[in-house]
């Protein structure tokens, strides 16, 4: 079956460190990957996408096919980046569909 | 430009009770969906649709109602509301067929209770 899975609920850390929040999926067709932000009292928006492997804010993520994973990542935090990350999956083979892990709230400590 | 359009932003309802939350977007996207959001479930899909006139389920599709009949809009219908619909609710749309680089617009979240 197809899932997304986000294995941290929350993630920690100072101001300046680095964050690495995970994701893994299961697809056997050829997966389309992306990382959405929810900041506080804003709506959802989209962070980036594995294809075209765009740098936003920092963040980065790459599409690891053979540990099925799609991790971001950011060199050095920032307090603004403290949000709610979703990792999602868009199905395009035989239908169009979108889902989405079950989030990870990271908070940036100053 | 409107972008997602959601109403209401919040809505008590009792036990039994039926509503429709109502989604619109103009960016004439083909892709519209419902999703629900609770603590430590995540975003999960409960209906989605591919166009006019078409409509499939999601993930979690018991309980809700949807349609199509036109592009801009894709009511969600709850037809006898429980406690275990309480919820944030979120409509979000994309273009599917071509020309699109998959970005899913998302409405502003409605804010569900049932007592």
């Amino acid at each position: 079956a197809q899932r997304v899975t986000q294995p941290e609920k929350l993630l920690s850390v100072f101001k300046g460190a680095p964050v690495e929040l995970k994701c893994n999926y299961s697809y056997s067709g050829s997966p389309e990957l992306f990382w959405y932000v929810q900041y506080s009292r804003q709506r959802l928006q989209l962070l980036l996408r594995h294809i075209s492997r765009e740098s936003i804010k920092g963040f980065t993520a790459d599409l690891n096919k053979g540990e099925t994973s799609f991790h971001l990542k950011k060199p050095f935090a920032q307090e603004e980046d403290s949000a709610m990350y979703y990792c999602a999956l868009l199905f395009t083979s035989g239908t169009y569909k979108y889902i989405f892990g079950t989030g990870t709230r990271l908070k940036v400590l100053a | 430009n409107a972008g997602v359009t959601q109403t209401p932003k919040f809505q008590v309802l009792k036990t039994g009770q039926s509503m429709t939350l109502q989604c619109a977007q103009d960016m004439n996207h083909e892709y519209m969906s419902w999703y629900r959001q609770d603590p430590g479930m995540g975003l999960r899909l409960i209906h989605y649709s591919v166009g006019a006139g078409i409509t499939d389920q999601g993930e979690v599709p018991n309980g809700y109602n949807v349609s199509r009949s036109t592009t801009e809009d894709f009511p969600l219908r709850l037809l006898s509301a429980a406690p275990s619909q309480t919820s944030v609710y979120f409509c979000a749309s994309s273009w599917a067929l071509g020309g699109g680089t998959g970005e899913l617009f998302f409405g502003e979240g409605s804010r569900l209770t049932v007592l």
